[in-house]
Parts: structure tokens; sequence; C-alpha cells
């Protein structure tokens, strides 16, 4: 069974674009949450989408959107990169997204914003 | 908001000797688990604990989870250089997971 695919590995953008990551979910899994990781914050809830629909999301300012389409596919945007932008973006998949459903992560996007 | 606390942040140690990290929260969560970061990679579940007082053995991995199921440990016994990476915990409620704020094992050969 493939794991969860995130692409691209890595990315450098300049203050100012947009960039869009996307991730692959374990198949027949249909909750796919996105988190941000940094040193200093650690990891972050950015939202959770369930069967193409938005079912939580974290603290996080409008810049940061996301969907899921029907294969379960999610993307990640973030608009008018900030530096303080540059992290690892881990997307997680599970079957239901239910307490003791385990998340399994891909291998993360590494963002850097100069 | 940091729903999770974990200490300590940081933990250098020589091979074969023991350690304990602990996970703190004021919040009630259905089941906690434990997952294992190494540089490059994604976290990858140790173990998922879900009953108040429930403790989990992994080989030299001992979880425990707390009465109030507020709180859990995983001590490690007889370390070893493999276990190095970011030690991360996660209290689940609903379907939302809430991680710590994570500890960074280096184990020394």
């Amino acid at each position: 069974k493939a794991g969860v695919t995130q692409t691209p590995r890595y990315l450098i953008k300049t203050r100012g674009q947009q960039v869009t990551l996307s991730c692959s979910p374990i198949s027949g899994h249909r909750s796919v949450s996105w988190y941000q990781q940094t040193p200093g914050q650690g990891l972050q809830f950015l939202f959770e989408y369930f069967s193409e629909t938005q079912r939580n999301k974290g603290n996080f300012p409008g810049r940061f959107s996301g969907r899921q389409f029907s294969n379960s596919r999610s993307e990640m945007n973030v608009s008018t990169l900030e530096l303080g932008d540059s992290a690892l973006y881990l997307c997680a998949s599970s079957s239901t997204g239910q307490g003791g459903t385990e998340a399994f992560f891909g291998q993360g996007t590494r963002l850097t914003v100069v | 908001t940091q729903l999770l606390e974990q200490s300590p942040q940081f933990l250098s140690i020589q091979e074969g000797e023991n350690l304990t990290v602990y996970c703190n929260s004021s919040s009630v969560f259905s089941s906690l688990q434990w997952y294992r970061q190494e540089p490059g990679e994604g976290p990858v579940l140790l173990v998922t604990v879900v009953t108040g007082g429930e403790v989990k053995k992994l080989k030299r991995l001992t979880f425990q989870f707390g009465d109030a199921r507020k709180d859990s440990s995983l001590h490690i016994t007889a370390a070893q250089p493999g276990d190095t990476g970011l030690y991360l915990c996660a209290g689940v409620t609903g379907n939302q997971f809430y991680f710590g704020t994570g500890t960074s094992l280096t184990v020394i050969p």
C-alpha cells in the first residue's frame, strides 16, 4: 500500500509570490490534514479536509487555503508569501479522523521564502 | 494555542542511559499518541494509549497515560543511537489531533 505522497519535496519562492503544495493520501483514506512545522513553533495545525469539505481549521491567516478533490487528493495554497512562511509543511491522512485513528504523514514539503 | 507541553525540549544522553519525556495538558483527550520523527521525514506513530492509567510497552519504550487522560510519559530504557529523533505527543479529541511542542533526543554512541 503506497504511503502519503507530498510534492514537491523542496521549494524556494520569493516574498509576495504564491505557492501550491500537493498531497496524495493513502488509498481509501478520506481525511487529509495539513500542518506547518517550524523549529520555534513545533507542529501547528492548518486545516483538515474530509470528503472534499473543510472540517476543521487552525488559527492561520486567510492567505493559507486548501481544497480536497473527489479522489481525496488535497492541495494547500499560500498567497502573498512572507519570510515567516518558511517551514516544513506536512500532510497527514487517516481513515476517519476519529480519536484513536493513526495519522500517516508524508515526508513533507520544505518551503523556503527568500 | 498550544494545548500540549512537552519536557524537556532537548535531551542529549550517552548510549545505555535511561530517560523519560513528559507530555502535559490541562485538557482531557480521548486518546494520546506518541510519534517519532527523523530528519527529513514525517512523524511515524509509535503507540496509542486510550484508557486512563494505561501502560504500554514497546521493546525498550514504555508509555503511560495519566489517570485523568490529560498527560502522558515516554520512558526509554538503555537508549541507543537509533532512538535519536524528535518525539511528539498528540492528544486526540473528536476528529482532531493536537500535537505537543516536541522533545529532540540525541543519543551519543
